[in-house]
């Protein structure tokens, strides 16, 4: 069946350099993507979202970028923060009415000081 | 700010006992779900509701019941609790089809 996935399983980074997480997505008819962050013991927190119709979109330290043409989502975070470490997972909308989401099964980011 | 709140963090539960997990959100949302979280499968959506009183079935629900008498409110049965329903469980809503937002997360564990 059509799911999300991610690239890398796990990302270490040094403090202050930037980080990008993958995720590629395989249903075409997905139009609304996410970004969360859970941090251990944590429920997942919502990061940034970004529809189909736009290529690019940032916020505070992070940027999300989607091509479309290759099912492709990423991540950046900016001068990236011990405060940062965390699992990182995607999730699309694959057009159901109700907001239905599917999951991919994260990216563990590791900060080193 | 969305809140969504999860009744307990942490629960201990025997083989057999009927289970209640309660979740409320405070933004008026349509949309709320339940998960579990297992390490190496992800997220599985176990029900979800758009409505007061209307629920669906998502991926994994065998051995659990959902009740929605209000809005703000969804809870979790789990009739006869089992250890493989040993789990993080996940509570979240949602604006229509935008993104949900998560409660903190019960980790029940059945002995």
């Amino acid at each position: 069946g059509e799911s999300v996935g991610l690239h890398l399983p796990t990302l270490s980074v040094q403090e202050g350099d930037n980080s990008i997480i993958n995720c590629a997505y395989s249903n075409s008819a997905s139009d609304y993507f996410i970004w969360y962050k859970q941090e251990s013991g944590k429920g997942p927190q919502f990061i940034i979202d970004i529809r189909s119709n736009m290529d690019k979109r940032q916020g505070q330290r992070v940027t999300v970028l989607l091509n479309k043409t290759v099912k492709h989502l990423s991540l950046q975070i900016a001068a990236t923060q011990p405060g940062d470490s965390a699992v990182y997972f995607c999730a699309e909308n694959y057009g159901g009415s109700q907001g239905n989401l599917i999951f991919g099964k994260g990216t563990k980011l590791s900060v080193k000081p | 700010d969305v809140k969504v709140t999860q009744s307990s963090r942490y629960l201990v539960k025997r083989t057999g006992e009927k289970v209640f997990l309660e979740c409320v959100q405070d933004m008026d949302h349509e949309n709320m779900f339940w998960y579990r979280q297992d390490p190496g499968l992800g997220l599985r959506l176990i029900y979800f509701s758009y409505d007061v009183k209307m629920k669906e079935k998502g991926d994994i629900p065998e051995g659990y019941s959902v009740s929605r008498e209000k809005k703000e409110r969804f809870s979790l049965i789990l009739e006869s609790a089992s250890t493989n329903q040993t789990s993080m469980y996940l509570c979240a809503s949602s604006l229509r089809r935008l993104g949900a937002f998560f409660g903190q997360g019960t980790r029940l564990t059945v002995v």
